[in-house]
């Protein structure tokens, strides 16, 4: 079973609220990621960081912004939520060694925008 | 561009039949492939995964079956059962000094019936 942990679970807010949804992981992964998951499945990278002080912008490009201040900790925010930004969030991280293709994801946020 | 072509979209199979999903792709520097189950309410996790120095490989009910030459790899269910019923999404990468590159298919559902 993965550490990895996310929350809330599920929010609902209102438009134009701030929010931040939390990425925790026990494993010492250097490598974290944040994927947005559309209702119909598929996956869509959003922001990964290679460790602490490091984030880059993934392939689908989003309003919301993160940080990696401490290894374990990788949380996402969204400063002026909007209907549109509805949607399931995923966590995942990956450690530097092994198999390069090996993802430990949470269980997602699962954000609804009013 | 999708890196990773996946189909079906959506699969129904009989309890005790074989489930069978294809993916395919067009990078050649793609070294690992492998593939993630999700259940409703949870994130993706590692089901198996198979590197192109081998043509196959089993864990149990599950088999990966790979072609190099026609850059097609599939997921076997053999026996399929209620509780197989997920998303299930293939994956390549390819060995990268980054964090993204891990590239996902757009997932296909899988229903059996009992």
């Amino acid at each position: 079973e993965a550490d990895i942990y996310q929350t809330p679970r599920y929010l609902v807010i209102g438009t134009g609220k701030k929010i931040t949804l939390e990425c925790s992981q026990t494993m010492g992964h250097d490598k974290m990621y944040w994927y947005q998951q559309d209702p119909g499945m598929e996956l869509h990278l959003i922001h990964y960081s290679y460790g602490v002080n490091s984030t880059e912008k993934g392939d689908l490009s989003s309003e919301s912004t993160v940080s990696r201040i401490r290894t374990e900790h990788f949380p996402l925010t969204l400063e002026s939520a909007r209907p549109s930004h509805t949607s399931q969030y995923l966590c995942a991280s990956s450690g530097t060694g092994g198999n390069t293709g090996e993802l430990f994801f949470g269980e997602g946020s699962r954000l609804t925008v009013l | 561009q999708q890196q990773v072509k996946q189909s079906p979209q959506s699969l129904i199979v009989q309890k005790g039949g074989i489930s069978i999903i294809n993916c395919a792709y067009e990078n050649t520097a793609f070294d690992y492939f492998p593939w993630y189950q999700q259940f409703p309410g949870k994130g993706p996790a590692l089901l198996i995964a198979i590197r192109p120095d081998v043509s196959e490989k089993k864990e149990g009910r599950f088999t990966i079956s790979f072609n190099k030459s026609a850059k097609q790899f599939s997921l076997h269910i053999m026996d399929s059962q209620p509780g197989d019923s997920a998303t299930y999404f293939c994956a390549a990468s390819r060995k990268f000094a980054g964090a993204n590159n891990l590239f996902f298919g757009t997932g296909t559902r899988l229903t059996v019936i009992p």
